[in-house]
């Protein structure tokens, strides 16, 4: 099976930096989706990551280390409506997203 | 506008029942799936579709069918309901069936089985 690991919760003030971590061991690697999910919304596409290194969009960026099998999404200058869960996602061997439980962030003013 | 429709947003319905979730998109994309997500479980994959005429078991299939008679529409069926499958369900689709494709969800339907 798939092993995708991702903080629970997380807590950050308006204004600050979080940063969520994924650890993944899974059959195969094909690259690595971030996603946000407001409560009681659809998951919406934040970033892709295949090689490794940091892609930066915004105040959201992404790194992954494939040799760690590790990744970070990283939110900066937190905003309330950041107030979300994310998904971390790894494309296995068989071309199929395989998603994490998700970390709920909270932002607090 | 351009996206994918789920109904019914949401349905409480009695074990042993059989009940079809409706998921229909009109951006042309190949690829269709069925995800279930559950509390501390994420995302799970039930059934998916490369193309129409096509599908394919995902991490969680049993108790689900699917089928994909055209391009636009990918509905779920439970046979016969039981309390386990009380969840949220997500239909998303994509471009191509490549994992490298962006997914675009649906607004879900929440199903309670009692």
């Amino acid at each position: 099976g798939q092993n995708i690991d991702q903080p629970t919760e997380m807590t950050a003030t308006e204004g600050a930096i979080v940063q969520i971590n994924c650890t993944y061991q899974t059959s195969g690697f094909n690259g690595l989706f971030w996603y946000q999910q407001h409560a009681g919304e659809a998951p919406t596409f934040l970033s892709y990551n295949v090689l490794d290194g940091l892609e930066e969009k915004g105040r959201f960026s992404s790194f992954l280390s494939r040799s760690k099998g590790y990744s970070y999404l990283l939110l900066k200058e937190l905003q309330m409506k950041d107030s979300a869960s994310y998904l971390c996602a790894v494309i296995v061997g068989d071309y199929k997203l395989s998603f994490g439980a998700g970390t709920t962030v909270t932002v607090r003013a | 506008i351009a996206g994918i429709t789920q109904a019914p947003t949401s349905q409480i319905l009695a074990a042993g029942r059989r009940m079809t979730l409706r998921c229909t998109q009109d951006m042309r994309h190949n690829a269709m799936y069925w995800y279930r997500q559950d509390l501390g479980l994420g995302l799970r994959l039930i059934h998916y579709s490369n193309t129409a005429g096509t599908t394919g078991k995902g991490e969680v299939p049993d108790g689900y069918s699917v089928s994909r008679a055209n391009t636009d529409d990918f509905p779920l069926t439970l046979a016969s309901a039981v309390p386990s499958q009380t969840s949220v369900y997500f239909c998303a689709s994509a471009p191509g069936a490549s994992g490298a494709n962006v997914l675009t969800f649906g607004a879900g339907s929440r199903l309670t089985v009692l």
